[in-house]
């Protein structure tokens, strides 16, 4: 099963606003990260949150985590067509030697 | 770009038969995982090996197997096909010898399909 898990699945909204993802999962963990793929391709880097950070910037995204409740949420600002794909979240899990990956939340940007 | 490259970029097999899929990671990455990614679904972790031998592997079957060389390549080989099998593999290679500890860097990826 799903350690991650995305909301929503899936988010349109018109270029210039701002998306906001979310992200739950159920053990300890290490750290979290967020990675976009685009079409299918290989996954992207964005951010890494550690599990003693709470948040965490980069260029127009923005990364919170509350351990309390083993969720983060991944907020792009002034999106731009550019930001149309597939963003997942992947826990580092205590004692384990792996990342476990959600199913991803699908963004499209309209023009 | 992350200098992480895989080949082939498609393959076609047919059910029963085996595949080897290549990577080749970024230069002094000396971890490299395998991932396994169902259209619509998120990467599924398989193995991952260090300095060449497997310290980490997930909830798949002993016919998908590896291979790590000194050169950063690496190679994932699964036997006896399965349509299941159908589905994007994807290799990243991290610094360290954990990778649920740093972030990894992604290949493009290889497309199977069984038929």
């Amino acid at each position: 099963s799903q350690q991650g898990e995305e909301d929503p699945q899936a988010l349109s909204i018109q270029e210039g606003e701002n998306a906001t993802m979310n992200c739950s999962y159920k053990t300890s963990i290490n750290n979290l990260q967020w990675y976009r793929q685009n079409s299918g391709r290989g996954l992207v880097h964005l951010i890494l949150i550690r599990s003693n950070e709470r948040e965490k910037h980069s260029g127009r995204l923005r990364v919170t985590l509350d351990t309390s409740k083993k969720s983060s949420s991944l907020l792009i600002t002034a999106s731009r067509a550019a930001d149309t794909a597939s963003y997942f979240c992947a826990t580092g899990i205590q004692g384990a030697q792996k990342l476990v990956f959600g199913q991803g939340t699908r963004l499209t940007i309209n023009p | 770009e992350t200098g992480v490259t895989q080949s082939p970029t498609h393959l076609i097999k047919t059910r029963g038969q085996q595949v080897t899929l290549r990577c080749s990671s970024q230069s002094g990455h000396n971890t490299v995982s395998w991932y396994q990614q169902a259209l619509g679904q998120g990467p599924q972790f398989i193995f991952q090996y260090y300095r060449e031998e497997e310290n980490g592997r997930g909830n798949f079957p002993p016919r998908f197997s590896g291979l790590q060389f000194p050169n950063y390549s690496s190679e994932l080989n699964v036997n006896a096909l399965e349509l299941d099998d159908s589905a994007l593999y994807l290799c990243a290679s991290s610094l360290g010898d954990r990778a649920s500890f740093e972030t990894q860097y992604f290949g493009p990826g290889t497309r199977l399909l069984v038929l």
